[in-house]
Order: structure tokens, then sequence, then C-alpha cells
């Protein structure tokens, strides 16, 4: 179903960084924005991310997000325990017109 | 304070139709480049696109699906509904809605999800 690409697992001690990337192609990524979710156990989607590098309003610093051609990448510094928990990217595909979700990265803090 | 929250069976049977309601308060359908979308989730799986409706009644869908997908909105009641015909038991998944505004670009605010399992 994915189109768009990401590592199964990321993981890190608390107080490191961990980027997680997101692949794509020139439809989606390549020309239009990038969007992170952050999804914890049995609970809807939450908004980190949106056009690329923004935060909404009571979103830590501690996330951001980037891009560069047709990848993504969030990267997640200081990481806490409470970051523990599922990561997918989102994008628009004008190709497909519609929205294409990554395939998911499960953020574990050792 | 927008809001939305699914409502729907539970359970259905193989090649019967689901339909599911979006109930949604705290915005308006009115205004430009608002729109609702159905995303899903399979048991341990990742989030799939379905539908989205915009605020002008104009309409996305997933092209592997679309065959099967009609999404609807009835303003008078705040309510967006997504209908998915043959349902098959890989359609076992928890169905969000959630709201789409301009500014963010896509969805920021999601229902709780409702888990809809197909079995005969």
């Amino acid at each position: 179903h994915s189109v768009l690409t990401q590592p199964p697992s990321a993981s890190g001690t608390p107080g490191q960084r961990v980027t997680i990337s997101c692949s794509g192609s020139s439809s989606n990524i390549g020309s239009d924005f990038v969007y992170w979710y952050q999804q914890l156990p049995g609970t809807a989607p939450k908004l980190l991310i949106y056009r690329n590098d923004q935060r909404p309003s009571g979103v830590p610093d501690r996330f951001s997000g980037s891009k560069s051609g047709t990848s993504a990448s969030l990267a997640i510094s200081g990481l806490r325990s409470e970051d523990e928990a599922h990561y997918y990217c989102a994008a628009w595909d004008g190709t497909l017109s519609g929205y294409v979700f990554g395939t998911g990265t499960k953020v574990t803090v050792l | 304070q927008i809001t939305l929250k699914e409502s729907g069976p539970t359970l259905v049977k193989p090649t019967q139709t689901l339909t599911l309601t979006c109930t949604l308060s705290g915005f308006s359908f009115n205004t430009d480049g608002v729109g609702v979308g159905w995303i899903r989730q399979p048991p341990g799986e990742a989030l799939e696109w379905l539908a989205l409706i915009y605020w002008n009644n104009d309409k996305r869908y997933n092209p592997s699906l679309k065959s099967r997908l009609t999404i609807t909105k009835d303003t008078s009641k705040d309510q967006v509904v997504l209908t998915m015909t043959n349902m098959d038991p890989v359609d076992t998944a928890t169905y969000f809605c959630a709201h789409r505004s301009t500014v963010r670009g896509i969805f920021e605010y999601w229902g709780q999800g409702a888990l809809v399992t197909v079995s005969s």
C-alpha cells in the first residue's frame, strides 16, 4: 500500500539524536511538501511536522524536519522515553491525486 | 475546538457494504480549503489514505480503491459519510476521519478511530 519508504525501526538512548528517513519520488516528495506524524499505541496519529519543517504549536523543538530532492528526514534530538512511538511521513502525490503515507518507523528508547 | 468522531458497525460480513459516519464539530465546512478525509490502518500496519472531500464538494479517492469508495458530506448535519462496497477480511482495520486545513496542508485533527472487522 505505502508509496513512501521508511526504515522499520530506529533506536537510541535518552538524550541521543535519532534520524528517520523517508524516500519517495518526483510525483510526491520531489514536487510537494512532506509531513510527519507520531502515533502512540492505541491512539490517532499526531501531526508533528507540516510543510517540510514547520511545527504546530505545542510540538517541542526537539523535533525537526528537512527535505532534499525526493527524500525527507525527521530528527529527534534529546531523545526522551515518551518519544517511543511509531512515526509516519506523508505527502501529496500529484500522479495519484491523493495523499500517500510512509511505511512507518518504530522508534525505541533504549 | 475541532473534534471529529467516527461511528458505524464494528463487524461486517464479506461482500457487504460498509457505511461509516464522521460527525464534525468546531469548524465550518464552508471555509475555503477545508476538507475531511478518511484514513485506515490494519492491525499492526501502516496508515493508508482512502478519500477526501473538500468544502466545495470536490472529491479525491485512493486510485487502488476508487471503484469501491464513495465519500459524501451533509453540511446541515455536520457529517461526512464513507461507503466501501464488497468488503473483504483484508479490509479489517481501524478507520479514522480527519480534518484537513489549508494552513497545515494535511490532516491535523483526527477522530479516535473505529475498528471494523470483516468476518463471516
